[in-house]
């Protein structure tokens, strides 16, 4: 079964500065595809990056990248220039290919505060 | 766009009720999840469907069951409501596999005294 790490339960960063959340996974499968999830207080799961795991180039979205080592089975997220906004807790996720019913499997998630 | 919506937001039961979450999505999506999330934790999965007509267990399928009759709706039944079951309930759609993107509604805060 594929399991999702997230290591660092909360983390602090200052407005305008950058921060590094890790996530790990586990998986013996080839094809798949790796997310980030933002949760803010609201609780509404949003979106923020996905990568597919074929794919050697890093996603980009704005302010946010990702650092996908395939070998190494980790996905970790980049935040540039945060914002107070940016104030949420992120699940790292994995998806498999086609043939599994695609079920999502979340990491336990990284809290993070952006301070003044 | 409705996209997802999960009725209802907050709901009390007491030890021993029964209740069923609605879930429904206008997006033809044939992928459809639930997922149940505890405080400070992950999301883990409780049941799934690969369309109408068809289900499955996820990680955590006790004391739940479902039913897929229309592509639309994914009700998600309670029975026996015990104290272990208070937590955020998601529902989630995709239309494909793969890259597609999960569609999540708002949640369900259940709460079993």
């Amino acid at each position: 079964a594929q399991t999702v790490t997230q290591s660092q339960p909360e983390m602090s960063v200052q407005e305008a500065e950058t921060v590094t959340l890790s996530c790990t996974y586990d998986t013996s499968e080839s094809d798949y595809y790796l997310f980030w999830y933002k949760q803010p207080p609201s609780r509404q799961m949003i979106l923020v990056i996905r990568q597919e795991a074929y794919k050697q180039q890093n996603a980009t979205e704005n302010r946010f990248s990702v650092n996908f080592q395939k070998a190494a089975k980790s996905f970790s997220l980049k935040i540039s220039d945060s914002q107070l906004g940016d104030a949420a807790m992120y699940f790292c996720a994995y998806r498999g290919g086609t043939g599994t019913a695609s079920k999502l499997t979340f990491g336990t998630g990284t809290r993070l505060q952006v301070t003044l | 766009n409705a996209g997802v919506t999960q009725t209802p937001k907050f709901r009390i039961l007491k030890i021993g009720q029964s209740m069923t979450l609605q879930c429904a999505q206008d997006m033809n999506h044939n992928y459809m999840y639930w997922y149940r999330q505890d405080p400070g934790m992950g999301l883990k999965l409780i049941y799934y469907s690969v369309g109408a007509g068809i289900t499955d267990k996820g990680e955590v399928p006790n004391g739940y069951n479902v039913s897929r009759s229309t592509t639309e709706d994914f009700p998600l039944r309670l029975e026996l409501a015990a104290p272990s079951q208070t937590s955020v309930y998601f529902c989630a759609s995709s239309k494909l596999v793969g890259a597609n993107v999960l569609t999540f509604g708002a949640g369900s805060r259940l709460t079993v005294l």
